[in-house]
């Protein structure tokens, strides 16, 4: 079955210890975005790529990198995790930007800094 | 601003029918979705609304006014299954969706 996929599904890291998360999509969709999303809130949004191109959110932290080396994979690095990172991150792909597509989403990946 | 209103929380009772109110202000306007979203996993897609009126699939429909920025999402016969958050997205002049906080629905038996 097509899917998005989401490594590890929970991760625990120290604070200030760099985390990469990990995704990867056989839907072959064109857009792949990176959600934030904490109890109880709106899911924010922190990138999204089309294809390789890369689109950063006016409002994310610059501790929040993020790389896709190929259409299928995409990578979000957090350079010093705060206890505020404490979250349930997101990855989502769709098919193509301009249109309304519908997002599909992975399982999330919690993250627990200590 | 760009804001979307859902209540945080309702209750329903197993059998019964429960309506998800959501109201949007946001720059442009492409088109509504609902997503359900059980605890702790992904949310998963329900619903696409972009012209007025009723869209009914299966015991979910979902109803859209864009002259008033309001839809729902209707619920009937309810089972303990259903018992997830329900997230209201808009998508915007950027093809961006703007998301609610979710409206937590608890079943009771």
């Amino acid at each position: 079955d097509a899917m998005v996929i989401q490594n590890p599904r929970y991760q625990v890291t120290q604070f200030g210890k760099p985390v990469t998360l990990s995704c990867s999509q056989t839907l072959n969709h064109n857009v792949m975005y990176w959600y934030q999303q904490k109890s109880s809130q709106a899911p924010k949004l922190l990138f999204h790529y089309y294809d390789k191109d890369f689109n950063n959110e006016a409002d994310t932290p610059d501790n929040f990198q993020s790389r896709r080396p190929n259409t299928s994979f995409c990578f979000l690095d957090i350079r010093s995790p705060g206890l505020g990172d404490a979250a349930m991150y997101l990855c989502a792909t769709s098919r193509e930007i301009g249109q309304p597509y519908e997002q599909y989403f992975g399982p999330g990946t919690r993250l627990t800094v200590t | 601003g760009q804001n979307i209103d859902q209540p945080t929380e309702m209750t329903a009772t197993e059998g019964a029918i429960v309506q998800i109110n959501c109201t949007y202000q946001t720059s442009g306007f492409n088109g509504l979705f609902w997503y359900q979203q059980h605890a702790g996993e992904a949310p998963t897609f329900l619903s696409y609304n972009v012209l007025d009126g009723l869209e009914e699939k299966g015991r979910f429909s979902s109803f859209l006014s864009r002259s008033k920025g309001y839809s729902y999402l209707l619920l009937k016969e309810l089972q303990m299954k259903d018992s997830a958050s329900y997230l209201c997205a808009v998508s915007d002049s950027n093809y961006q969706l703007i998301w609610g906080a979710g409206t937590k629905l608890i079943i009771k038996p």
